[in-house]
């Protein structure tokens, strides 16, 4: 089983509208999570790191957050654009071990 | 401008043929990885180095083999011995190797990727 869960695995928005994507995991104890945006055919690029103690992080239109105790995070993006249709990954690092990713959410923008 | 260069972007492969896939760096970066990614599941690690002529083995590393003889390159091949290596090939690298040590800082800086199919 993955540790790190992502969902939805698609989601359709029109422009303009809000959308909120999920990542549970069960990777514990965890230095940092991470977002990341991959447009289609690219390498992904990072969108934000938050540290164990940290609960939000913003950049922009998205904004991630984080409940330890729930082991959930959640990005949100505000006010989407077309370009905002990509992938969304989310990345755990263990204390002392590789990163563990998320299978994406693939976010599908509409005019 | 600073960044990682991959190359070929599409690759095409007989059965039983090795193919390599180049990576190039100019970050400056220490650490270098070797990911596959296939549709519906996270990015696997095939292979990472640490520090030249250094090299260690991921989560899939069967049937490729890497090199480290310069700090910038990181050249994957992927050997006939890998039975399914039609995928997406992500090369990335950081300034070091991030094993949850550190602040949370150190960020994967990934190329766009090379997309091989075997025929």
């Amino acid at each position: 089983k993955n540790q790190v869960e992502q969902s939805p695995q698609s989601l359709i928005i029109l422009e303009g509208k809000n959308c909120t994507l999920q990542c549970n995991y069960t990777v514990s104890p965890f230095s940092n999570l991470r977002w990341y945006k991959q447009d289609t055919g690219r390498g992904p690029v990072s969108l934000t790191i938050m540290t164990f103690s940290e609960n939000t992080k913003s950049n922009g239109r998205y904004t991630a957050t984080l409940d330890a105790d729930t082991k959930q995070s959640s990005l949100h993006i505000t006010a989407s654009q077309l370009s905002d249709s990509a992938s969304y990954i989310c990345v755990v690092t263990p204390f002392n071990n590789d990163m563990r990713f998320g299978a994406g959410t693939r976010l599908t923008v509409k005019p | 401008d600073g960044g990682i260069t991959q190359s070929p972007k599409y690759l095409f492969r007989k059965e039983g043929q090795n193919v390599t896939l180049s990576c190039e760096q100019n970050l400056n970066h220490d650490a270098m990885y070797w990911y596959r990614q296939d549709p519906g599941q996270g990015l696997r690690l095939i292979y990472y180095s640490q520090i030249v002529n250094d090299f260690q083995k991921g989560d899939i590393a069967e049937g490729y083999s890497v090199s480290r003889e310069k700090k910038e390159s990181f050249p994957l091949t992927v050997t006939s011995a890998q039975k399914n290596p039609t995928a997406f090939y992500l090369c990335a690298s950081s300034i070091d190797r991030d094993r949850g040590l550190s602040s949370g800082a150190n960020v994967l800086t990934f190329g766009a990727g090379s997309r091989l199919t075997v025929l």
